[in-house]
């Protein structure tokens, strides 16, 4: 079945405690994308692959760091988490970036509470 | 002090009717327009998409009308089921997809 999927599911953790949400996708997408989606603000993109090795910045990249070693694996790393990163996230994946249609397909999303 | 979001535009439909959701979009040069569904405790689902010339699609059961003049874009739901209660939200792609902040519908029973 063709998925992305974002482990762990949620999670509770500490203001400076280094985290890592996993994302996996089986379709051989090139692109991959992290967002985050808060009440009022809708889905702001974090940061976004456009193929292995290849990582650039979105809307709201300041406290997280991704890296994209393997085209299926993208995940987000949170050195040192402050409550403001209390949110919902998504991982979301697409063939590419510059094809005719870009459907992205997204991850289960990952709630994350930082205290 | 504590933030209180916004609230999500609420659309109540009785089950059997048609839902219209609507999106408005800011940039002239979006070339690419998709419609997601997101359920309580869901990652967003794609439902239809449309490209910037085309006027209307449709799908199993929906149909997604844009119209460029006044940058405005359509989700209609035929006979809307209780199964359709979610979020929806359109996104716009001007090199990379920006996403609404969605409409929330409800069917009743």
């Amino acid at each position: 079945e063709a998925q992305v999927t974002q482990n762990p599911r949620y999670l509770i953790t500490v203001t400076g405690k280094k985290l890592t949400v996993t994302c996996s996708q089986n379709m051989n997408h090139e692109y991959m994308s992290w967002y985050r989606q808060d009440p009022g603000l809708g889905l702001r993109q974090i940061y976004y692959s456009m193929n292995v090795e290849v990582t650039d910045k979105g809307d709201v990249p300041e406290g997280y760091k991704v890296s994209r070693k393997e085209k299926r694996n993208f995940p987000l790393i949170l050195e040192s988490p402050s409550p403001n990163q209390t949110s919902l996230y998504f991982c979301a994946s697409s063939l590419s970036a510059g094809s005719s249609k870009n459907i992205q397909y997204f991850g289960a999303g990952t709630r994350l509470s930082v205290l | 002090g504590e933030s209180v979001g916004l609230h999500l535009p609420t659309l109540s439909v009785q089950e059997g009717d048609n839902s219209i959701i609507n999106c408005a979009y800011s940039n002239s040069a979006s070339d690419y327009f998709i419609w997601y569904k997101q359920e309580s405790g869901k990652g967003p689902q794609f439902i239809i998409d449309i490209r910037s010339n085309m006027d209307k699609r449709q799908g199993q059961r929906v149909t997604v009308l844009l119209n460029k003049t006044v940058k405005h874009l359509s989700l209609q739901i035929a006979a809307t089921q209780p199964g359709d209660s979610a979020v929806y939200f359109c996104a716009e792609r001007r090199g990379k997809l920006i996403f609404g902040q969605g409409t929330e519908l409800s069917v009743k029973p």
